[in-house]
């Protein structure tokens, strides 16, 4: 089945800089790429998605890219603020009725 | 708009035990999940049921059992509480796979 890598796990940045998380995934099948938002004792809320027909997307300081050929997403988030201090969480859904697979999450830590 | 109430917030029980959480949701959604969270290892699907009645197993359903019993309910026991099963356990639901899912509050177990 799908497997999800997600890099780094723990990613400490200066506010106002950008962050870069970065995912690959197995299935070739796979067309759906979320993206999941946790912050300490909140559950995960969905921030930005990406289907397989799109590269990029974009929504206010979100960006996520898609590269099927290299089985990579990542996302990026521009001018980071303390209130992005947060778990993220990438995952993949294969093409066949399945489930998402997430990967194993980043620790975002936005430091003044 | 819709919300996902699991119950118990805390369940605490004694190694061996037969532990039970149950998840009610309104947003008339089909499919609802059970998720492990686990500090490092990210979001583990357990269970997952796509219509009232219906089962699948997730990649983590060894030593769980659930059930679907209407459609706005889904519950998750524990056959036999270990130590090492203590985590977080995310109830989520979707209107199909590979759609927004929506997470529950979250139920921790402590095993003793």
């Amino acid at each position: 089945g799908e497997q999800v890598e997600q890099l780094p796990s723990i990613l400490r940045v200066q506010e106002g800089s950008s962050a870069s998380i970065n995912c690959s995934y197995e299935d070739s099948a796979s067309n759906y790429f979320p993206w999941y938002k946790q912050e300490p004792g909140e559950n995960p809320k969905l921030i930005i998605d990406i289907r397989s027909n799109m590269e990029r997307k974009q929504i206010q300081e979100l960006i996520v890219l898609l590269d099927k050929k290299a089985k990579r997403f990542s996302l990026h988030i521009t001018d980071t603020q303390p209130g992005d201090s947060a778990m993220y969480f990438c995952a993949a859904c294969p093409s066949s009725f399945s489930k998402l697979v997430f990967g194993q999450g980043t620790s975002l830590s936005v430091v003044p | 708009g819709g919300i996902i109430t699991q119950t118990p917030k805390f369940l605490i029980g004694q190694e061996g035990q037969k532990l039970t959480l149950k998840c009610q949701q309104n947003f008339n959604h089909d499919t609802m999940y059970w998720y492990r969270q686990d500090s490092g290892k990210g979001l583990r699907l357990i269970y997952y049921s796509i219509t009232e009645n219906d089962l699948q197993k997730g990649d983590l359903s060894e030593g769980y059992d659930a059930s679907r019993e209407k459609k706005s309910s889904f519950s998750l026991t524990v056959t036999s509480a270990q130590k090492n099963e203590m985590a977080v356990f995310l109830c989520a639901s979707s209107t199909d796979s590979g759609n927004t899912l929506y997470f529950g509050e979250g139920s921790r177990l402590i095993v003793v």
